[in-house]
């Protein structure tokens, strides 16, 4: 089976632009979560989706936003972007078939960098 | 709040001797508890869960521990090798609003050959 697959891979914005990111989980996978990564906060966790809703949300502003579509394929958004956005986001998917997050299967991340 | 803490600095340890690392956590009780390896660029890939009535898990040269009563789980490689350098996580459920799986800020292993 394929891996979870993220793009782009890099990406650098401008402070006030929006962005967009893609992930395509593991086929069968339907639980989709996102995570920041920054050197000073760590890993986090930002929301997840289950069958095209969102399930679970971390504490992260609404500027961050996501959706999942009917093949399980997610997308995120960051609107009005910050320096502090600047961070690895990662993508990471699951069976999901009950609320739990036995064996979070990681795509390899988009690198944002924002100036 | 719930707090998890690794040991922010590097791991130093030769080839061929055990590593152990450190995951401890405050203010909650975890039904279970992961581990995974953060290699540089790459995504955190899954090691092994431990649930809260085991008290230890192997898989070929890792070993985790979960100690309920300490709020503590130790991982362990025995017979490092230089490619077990990397970057361990510790993750753990959590549920206030939303269920959410919160990770430690890892800790760097380092094997020298």
């Amino acid at each position: 089976k394929a891996g979870v697959t993220q793009t782009p891979r890099y990406l650098i914005k401008t402070r006030g632009q929006q962005v967009t990111l893609s992930c395509s989980p593991i086929s069968g996978h339907r639980s989709v979560s996102w995570y920041q990564q920054t050197p000073g906060q760590g890993l986090q966790f930002l929301f997840e989706y289950f069958s095209e809703t969102q399930r679970n949300k971390g504490n992260f502003p609404g500027r961050f936003s996501g959706r999942q579509f009917s093949n399980s394929r997610s997308e995120m958004n960051v609107s009005t972007l910050e320096l502090g956005d600047s961070a690895l986001y990662l993508c990471a998917s699951n069976h999901g078939t009950t609320q739990s997050y036995n064996e979070q299967f990681f795509g390899p991340g988009t690198r944002l960098t924002v100036l | 709040s719930q707090k998890i803490e690794q040991n922010s600095e590097a791991l130093n340890i030769q080839e061929g001797k055990t590593a152990t690392l450190t995951c401890n956590y405050t203010n909650y009780s975890p039904a279970y508890l992961q581990w995974y390896r953060q290699d540089p660029g790459r995504g955190p890939v899954f090691l092994l869960l431990i649930r809260e009535n085991e008290k230890e898990k192997r898989k070929e040269r890792l070993k985790v521990t979960f100690d309920t009563t300490l709020k503590q789980s130790l991982f362990h490689i025995t017979a490092s090798q230089p490619a077990d350098s990397a970057t361990y996580l510790c993750a753990l459920p959590f549920m206030d609003s939303s269920y959410k799986l919160i990770f430690g800020s890892g800790t760097r292993l380092l094997v020298r050959p």
